[in-house]
């Protein structure tokens, strides 16, 4: 079945170094990829995505690009912030015509985000 | 500008006791679903629907029932709630599939 597998946290960095957090992902089709993000004691939101093979998608300042060859989406951001501590989830959905299952996501475990100033 | 709204933030039941949550959003999406969110698991969906008057089951639906009698809204029924329902769970709504948006969570403990 299709899965999502993000590195495991919790991630420490100082303010303005590099982030990275890896997330590859097994499906049977062509999957649209997402990045989440959730605030301490909030819902989550939408931080990015890319929908086909190349892709590269883009918020505030975090971009990750779909891989097809290597089945990876990883999150990336140049400097963090102290308010960039958050948890972050990377997810899939496949596409109707593979599945037909009303578009679901599917979740890695989450990587907790900790930026120290 | 609401968006998903969840009733209630939290809640605390005693096993065997019945409750509902209620999901309402007013962005006129066709697709709702319910998550739980445990330590070291991320989400995992529990049940969904694609429109009015249609669900199905997700991941993990045992222990739980649904209802969208109307578009707007999406209830998640513990009709016998146990311990292992104690978690934090999302109602989220999607106008396609997809990208979802999400409720602020409710956060049930069952002793």
């Amino acid at each position: 079945g299709n899965s999502v597998t993000q590195m495991e946290g919790p991630v420490t960095l100082s303010e303005e170094a590099f982030l990275t957090i890896n997330c590859t992902y097994t499906a049977t089709g062509y999957p649209s990829l997402f990045w989440y993000v959730q605030y301490p004691g909030e819902g989550l939101q939408l931080l990015l995505k890319a929908t086909k093979a190349d892709d590269k998608g883009s918020n505030k300042g975090f971009e990750a690009t779909y891989r097809k060859e290597t089945t990876s989406f990883h999150l990336e951001k140049g400097s963090v912030q102290v308010s960039d501590s958050a948890v972050y989830f990377c997810a899939l959905s496949e596409t109707w015509a593979v599945d037909n299952q009303g578009g679901k996501l599917i979740f890695g475990q989450g990587t907790e985000l900790s930026v120290k100033p | 500008n609401a968006g998903v709204t969840q009733t209630p933030k939290f809640r605390v039941l005693k096993t065997g006791q019945s409750m509902t949550l209620l999901c309402a959003q007013d962005m006129n999406h066709e697709y709702m679903y319910w998550y739980r969110q445990d330590p070291g698991m991320g989400l995992r969906l529990i049940h969904y629907s694609v429109g009015e008057g249609t669900t199905a089951k997700g991941e993990v639906p045992d222990g739980y029932n649904v209802s969208r009698l109307k578009k707007q809204n999406f209830l998640l029924g513990l009709e016998s709630a146990a311990p292992s329902q104690t978690s934090v769970y999302f109602c989220a709504s999607s106008p396609t599939g997809g990208a979802a948006f999400f409720g602020q969570g409710t956060r049930l403990t069952v002793v």
